[in-house]
């Protein structure tokens, strides 16, 4: 199995740009979830989804959009991407409200 | 929401020593787990702990849901432990809530 699996690994945009950075998880999980990363600071949530259609705004959503369209796939969309938006990307996914949350590679973003 | 602190945020030890970690929060809760993050970046999944005690060799946590807090124990630590340890917490089916993390440096 794959796991979790993000993609791009890392990424360079100009302000104003949008961009899909894509997750897809092979472990039929129903709960998957964005954090952003940055330096100091813990992990803080973007977006979440407890299942296919289903989504729902974390601490800092502003600025990302979201779909669950299939199980497998919680892709995460900017729409104009801002210098804010530099960070580190995770997504996770995990079984069910009593399972162990497992995490992707990451991406890295840099909007210049 | 739930609030999450941990402590110490930075611990440098050498090679061989025991270290504690604590995770406290500010509500109750059903679900805590405890992460390692390695100096790649990459985050691993070490405990999942909402109540009671589990060990995984040398790594071991305790949870005291009725007092809110957590501890991660890391016995005879070895170079390979360096990284960021993160708690997060939650209720049910809701959101994960992270703390910040503790640094933690093991020197040869």
């Amino acid at each position: 199995n794959a796991g979790v699996t993000q993609t791009p690994k890392f990424q360079v945009l100009k302000t104003g740009q949008s961009m899909t950075l894509q997750c897809a998880q092979d472990m039929n999980h129903e709960y998957m979830s964005w954090y952003r990363q940055d330096p100091g600071m813990g992990l803080r949530l973007i977006h979440y989804s407890v299942g296919a259609g289903i989504t729902d705004q974390g601490e800092v959503p502003n600025g990302y959009n979201v779909s669950r369209s299939t199980t497998e796939d919680f892709p995460l969309r900017l729409l104009s991407a801002a210098p804010s938006q530099t960070s580190v990307y995770f997504c996770a996914s995990r079984g069910g409200a009593g399972e162990k949350l497992f995490f992707g590679s990451g991406t890295q973003l840099s909007v210049l | 929401g739930i609030q999450v602190e941990q402590s110490p945020p930075d611990l440098i030890l050498q090679e061989g020593a025991n270290s504690t970690l604590r995770c406290n929060f500010s509500d109750s809760v059903n679900n805590l787990q405890w992460f390692h993050q390695n100096p790649w970046g990459q985050l691993i999944n070490l405990f999942y702990i909402p109540s009671g005690t589990k060990q995984n060799g040398r790594l071991s946590a305790t949870t005291v849901a009725t007092e809110r807090y957590s501890l991660l124990y890391i016995s005879s630590s070895q170079t390979t432990d360096s990284g960021v340890y993160f708690c997060a917490v939650g209720r049910g089916a809701q959101k994960l809530v992270f703390g910040q993390g503790t640094r933690l440096t093991i020197n040869p």
